[in-house]
């Protein structure tokens, strides 16, 4: 099945600097890479995602990069805010067989952002 | 439009003893599941249902039964709490299994003594 790995699993920024979580995925037919974004005692929510046949993509203070052929997806966040504070997860969705669809996840990052 | 509401928000309960958590959603989605989270695990998924009257088995599924009777209702049920049960879980769903964003229930929070 799909393994996600995700690096680093803590992150601490002067707000204001930029962040990058990285993971790599190991299933070369993976085709939608979502990034969650949990606050603390709250639900993940969906920040940003890619499909396989797009290499970037922007919202604001916000972009996610893919690259297939090394199979590893990257999140990052510019001007970092303290309200960027929250645990981030990517995910992978893979074919997992019998007609079946995996969404697979990170353990996830803890940003801190230092005012 | 509530989204996925879950219920309960916190329980507890002691080793052995049963207990359903249940999980709606008005979103019209077909895809259900049910995710348990973990310090530095990141989120599992125990069980998932594609359509009413279907389910099958995630990630980790062992001590968990799920049901799915009809489009909105995807309740979970522990039928012999044991302490590694304790956990946070979360229902999700999204339109179809491989398709749309997955939106998540505020979770529920269990603790088994």
């Amino acid at each position: 099945g799909e393994n996600v790995e995700q690096h680093p699993s803590t992150l601490s920024v002067q707000e204001g600097d930029s962040a990058v979580i990285k993971c790599t995925y190991s299933d070369s037919a993976s085709n939608y890479f979502p990034w969650y974004k949990q606050e603390l005692g709250k639900r993940p929510q969906l920040i940003i995602d890619i499909r396989s046949n797009v290499g970037e993509k922007k919202d604001q203070r916000i972009a996610v990069t893919l690259n297939k052929t090394a199979k590893h997806f990257s999140l990052h966040i510019t001007e970092t805010q303290p309200e960027d504070s929250a645990v981030y997860f990517c995910a992978a969705t893979s074919y997992s067989g019998a007609g079946s669809y995996q969404l697979t996840f990170g353990k996830g990052t803890k940003l801190s952002v230092i005012p | 439009n509530a989204g996925v509401t879950q219920t309960p928000k916190f329980h507890i309960l002691k080793t052995g003893q049963s207990m359903t958590l249940q999980c709606a959603q008005d979103m019209n989605h077909g895809y259900l599941s049910w995710y348990r989270q973990d310090p530095g695990m990141g989120l599992r998924r125990i069980h998932y249902s594609v359509a009413a009257g279907i389910t099958d088995k995630g990630e980790v599924p062992d001590g968990y039964n799920v049901s799915r009777s009809n489009t909105e209702d995807f309740p979970l049920r522990l039928e012999s709490a044991a302490p590694s049960q304790t956990s946070v879980y979360f229902c999700a769903s999204r339109l179809a299994e491989n398709t749309g964003e997955l939106f998540f229930g505020e979770g529920s929070r269990l603790t088994v003594l």
